[in-house]
């Protein structure tokens, strides 16, 4: 059974741009969560997505945004990127009471 | 409102003694807990989980931990570190009506493992 798969693994952009970020859940899993990993600040709770809807997001800017699609893979969009949102950025797809995480997008914003 | 504390940000042990990391919640629900591991430059993976069955819970690679409702703590145990084990520990809470299917991480314990 294939785990979460985010892409890319990597990502360089510059100030200013927009980066965007994919996560796939593990088959059958409804439910995916964004969270933020700054070097400093641990784990940041950004956004959960439940059939297909937002169902909650956490203290974040607007310019962090992002949808799920019908078949349950989602996207993570940030506007207008600084320097400070250079960070591991993780989803997780839930299943009852567990997360299980994909290995990561690190963004750098130079 | 839910939270998570872990009182230590760094631990060192030597290989082969035990381990302890600490862990204190804050819940107003019944909660449900978790410890994950995060190797460098990896995901997180799931140790274990407490989901109000068992107090004291078993998980993978040797780690168990127990849920101690009068003290809110869910402190990480094993007996024998490993110099594997040497990584980032995130406890999580999870649950409430406020907060449902939020996971609330902890700010991560580093775990050295000396030879």
């Amino acid at each position: 059974e294939a785990g979460v798969t985010q892409s890319p693994t990597h990502l360089i952009k510059t100030r200013g741009q927009q980066a965007t970020l994919r996560c796939s859940p593990i088959s059958g899993h409804t439910s995916v969560y964004w969270y933020q990993q700054a070097l400093g600040l641990g784990l940041q709770f950004l956004l959960w997505y439940d059939e297909g809807e937002e169902r909650n997001r956490g203290n974040f800017p607007p310019r962090f945004s992002g949808r799920q699609f019908p078949n349950y893979s989602s996207e993570l969009n940030v506007n207008a990127l600084e320097l400070e949102d250079s960070a591991l950025y993780l989803c997780a797809s839930f299943w009852v009471s567990e997360a299980f995480f994909g290995q990561g997008t690190r963004l750098t914003v130079v | 409102a839910q939270s998570v504390t872990q009182l230590d940000s760094h631990v060192s042990v030597s290989e082969g003694t035990p381990v302890l990391l600490r862990c204190n919640y804050s819940s107003s629900y019944s909660p449900s807990l978790f410890w994950y591991v995060q190797h460098p430059n990896k995901g997180l993976q799931l140790l274990l989980k407490y989901t109000s069955a068992a107090t004291l819970v078993k998980g993978i690679n040797g780690f168990e931990a127990e849920f101690k409702k009068s003290e809110t703590s869910f402190h990480l145990t094993k007996p024998s570190a490993h110099m594997s084990d040497a990584a980032e520990y995130f406890c999580v809470v999870s649950g409430g009506s406020s907060n449902t299917g939020k996971l609330i991480f902890g700010q991560g314990t580093t775990l050295q493992v000396k030879p």
